[in-house]
């Protein structure tokens, strides 16, 4: 089955410590792709990746960062987690087929930074 | 990419075709329009996209106007696990650089399906 999986899925951490979230997608897409979603500002994209070893900042990347060592893995690391960054998190990926390509998303990571 | 406008909310009866309405004035030549979907804090799903023909998927249909301004997603047979946020997204086909990939989410609208 096609998907895009995100680890965890809840995740309760306090300020200043380091957390990965992975994101993994199993259709061979060359797009990957992060966005976080809060309360009256819809889905903002936070980095996106073309590619292996391309990656790229989105609308708010502060605070954040992303590597792309593999195709199907697209992990979002937070050095120093504030309050500001709970939020809910999801991961996207699609082909490069150009016109019309579909974005796939994960099931989303919902953070609570104390 | 250009900007939409979509009603807040909606009310459907289950059973019933839901309709929901998108404004894309400012659309340009090779935009697209896409319709995703939010079903509550669940990750975005595509639900259909098109240039400028009708089109029709297994989960519903898109009537885009001649003068491709505006567009209205039908779910022909609305039932209650068809309630979610509906997004309309105009982008371009072969956006380039920065901004390929990226879909920038409105409000969209808030569609309820009622027994």
């Amino acid at each position: 089955e096609a998907q895009v999986t995100q680890n965890p899925r809840y995740l309760i951490t306090v300020t200043g410590k380091k957390l990965t979230v992975t994101c993994s997608q199993n259709m061979n897409h060359e797009y990957m792709s992060w966005y976080r979603q809060d309360p009256g500002l819809g889905l903002r994209q936070i980095y996106y990746s073309m590619n292996v070893e391309v990656t790229d900042k989105g609308d708010v990347p502060e605070g954040y960062k992303v590597s792309r060592k593999e195709k199907r893995n697209f992990p979002l690391i937070l050095e120093s987690p504030s309050p500001n960054q709970t939020s809910l998190y999801f991961c996207a990926s699609s082909s490069r087929r150009g016109a019309g390509e579909t974005q796939y998303f994960g099931p989303g990571t919902r953070l609570l930074v104390l | 990419d250009a900007k939409t406008t979509q009603p807040t909310s909606m009310d459907c009866a289950e059973g019933r075709a839901a309709n929901l309405p998108c404004n894309h004035s400012t659309i340009s030549g090779n935009e697209y329009v896409y319709w995703y979907r939010q079903i509550h804090s669940q990750g975005p799903q595509y639900i259909i996209h098109g240039l400028k023909n009708n089109e029709t998927n297994e989960m519903a249909s898109l009537i885009i106007t001649e003068d491709r301004k505006s567009s209205t997603l039908i779910l022909p047979h609305a039932t209650l696990r068809d309630t979610a946020v509906y997004y309309c997204i105009v982008r371009g086909a072969n956006a380039g650089g920065t901004s390929y990939g990226k879909l920038t989410f409105g409000q969209g609208t808030i569609l309820t399906v009622h027994p």
